[in-house]
């Protein structure tokens, strides 16, 4: 069965430069959800879509911004990087509804140096 | 404030054996979601199982089952027959009903020995 799709796997950047995540959720998902995962902590909730809409928001600093396009897909965009932005995005994806269990990617790693 | 308690950082359980993960959980709401998900060291995030607030019977998924008491507001995920591969971290999260974006908890790290 195909799985949620993140590209790359692995990301180094520079402290104030730019980045872009992207998602491929599974065929028929109509919510994409994106977290990020602190080394050693749980995975914290930035922003989800619904059929192509913003749906929530979470704890995403302005320096980020996201969108999915109308093929599903999604990308999770960062500018200014800072060092704390080290972490791993993971990106999800669901059918509608609080009782969908939302599948995730193998995540990003993002580096910061 | 919604929140999902974990209050076993690690837990050790020997192969064929079975363990009982605890996950708590606050909320007023009366209609909700609880999950659990495994983390290997390799990183990825795989859903194991899931239970509603108003299902009557406990969730069951092969060899994971899931303990739900409502009245203590527990979650507890219970494996079975323990095998090397179950080494992980275990995340128990939850989903209000106005809103699908997973709380987790802090996690509990579980190591399976011969």
């Amino acid at each position: 069965a195909a799985g949620v799709i993140q590209s790359p796997r692995h990301l180094i950047k520079e402290k104030r430069e730019t980045a872009t995540l992207k998602c491929y959720p599974i065929p028929r998902h109509d919510t994409v959800y994106w977290y990020q995962q602190g080394p050693g902590q749980d995975p914290q909730f930035l922003i989800s879509f619904y059929e192509k809409m913003q749906s929530d928001k979470g704890s995403i600093p302005d320096r980020f911004s996201a969108q999915q396009f109308s093929d599903y897909h999604s990308e999770l965009n960062m500018s200014s990087l800072e060092l704390g932005d080290s972490a791993l995005y993971f990106c999800a994806s669901s059918l509608k509804g609080s009782n969908q269990p939302q599948h995730f990617g193998d995540g990003t790693r993002l580096s910061i140096l | 404030a919604q929140k999902i308690t974990q209050t076993q950082p690690g837990m050790f359980v020997q192969e064929k054996e079975a363990v009982t993960l605890d996950c708590t959980y606050d909320t007023s709401d009366q209609s909700y979601g609880l999950f659990w998900y495994k983390q290997p060291s390799s990183g990825e995030m795989i859903f194991l199982i899931y239970q509603g607030s108003y299902d009557e019977q406990n969730a069951t998924e092969g060899r994971y089952s899931l303990n739900f008491q409502k009245a203590r507001k527990s979650a507890n995920l219970v494996i079975s027959a323990s095998q090397l591969g179950d080494s992980a971290m275990y995340f128990c999260a939850m989903t209000l009903y106005n809103t699908d974006k997973l709380i987790f908890g802090t996690g509990t790290r579980l190591q399976v020995f011969p």
